[in-house]
């Protein structure tokens, strides 16, 4: 059963930084790329970054909006991705859920098979 | 960067009606288009991929239609439980960008 379980989050300052884990199992982690979306409180999802597989380069990407301030990252060997957010600001304000990226048969890959139930970060004062 | 809309925001209708939500891109994205259900305290679940892939386990009266830059998510006969805000999501290229949703109501 595919299982993923996000940490980290909580009530942190405006301007601080916090870094949120993801620990997966059930699936050949390595495998597959690693996506971080977020939903702020009475908005829709929005999509923060994710990190590809090493098969496909390993490189991360990242949506405008947290594009050098947020690092998404991943460990192999342990099975974990993380998202480094810095400089936070309240509008970072949300729910954050870890996520797999699936694949077709033609080795495109991007949409969103398994998520987990996501952790909650809170910027204020 | 492509930008997704979807139409209408919102939609009441009774059950039993048949339902679309209908999602449009900025740019030809091909089939690379998913359909995603979030329930009210819930994840978001995963309907469709590649524009018209049912998902395992996803009820038939659900389907995708289209290519390009129009797509189409159908609910053939709506059903209480069908209540939520519906999201389309292009991928296979960065960024991943979602629509901002469609809510579904009963009336």
């Amino acid at each position: 059963e595919v299982q993923l379980v996000e940490s980290g989050g909580g009530l942190v300052q405006p301007g601080r930084s916090v870094r949120l884990s993801c620990t997966a199992s059930g699936f050949t982690f390595v495998d597959y790329a690693m996506t971080w979306v977020r939903q702020a409180p009475g908005k829709g999802l929005e999509w923060v970054g994710f990190i590809r597989r090493k098969a496909n380069g390993g490189a991360p990407g990242y949506a405008p909006s947290v594009r050098g301030r947020f690092t998404v990252s991943r460990d192999d060997f342990s099975n974990k991705a993380y998202l480094q957010m810095d400089n936070l600001k309240t509008e970072d304000t949300a729910m954050y859920y870890c996520i797999r990226e699936g694949s077709h048969t033609n080795g495109e890959y991007g949409f969103f098979d398994y998520w987990g139930q996501g952790t909650l970060v809170t910027v204020s004062s | 960067d492509i930008q997704m809309t979807q139409s209408p925001a919102s939609l009441s209708a009774s059950v039993g009606d048949r339902v679309s939500i209908t999602c449009r891109a900025s740019q030809d994205i091909s089939i690379y288009l998913a359909w995603y259900q979030h329930k009210l305290g819930q994840v978001p679940k995963l309907l469709i991929a590649g524009a018209s892939t049912l998902q395992s386990g996803v009820p038939s009266r659900f389907s995708g239609s289209g290519s390009g830059t129009d797509f189409t998510l159908t609910i053939s006969s709506l059903q209480p439980e069908d209540v939520a805000t519906y999201y389309c999501q292009r991928y296979s290229n960065a960024p991943r960008v979602f629509g901002p949703g469609t809510k579904v109501d009963i009336k």
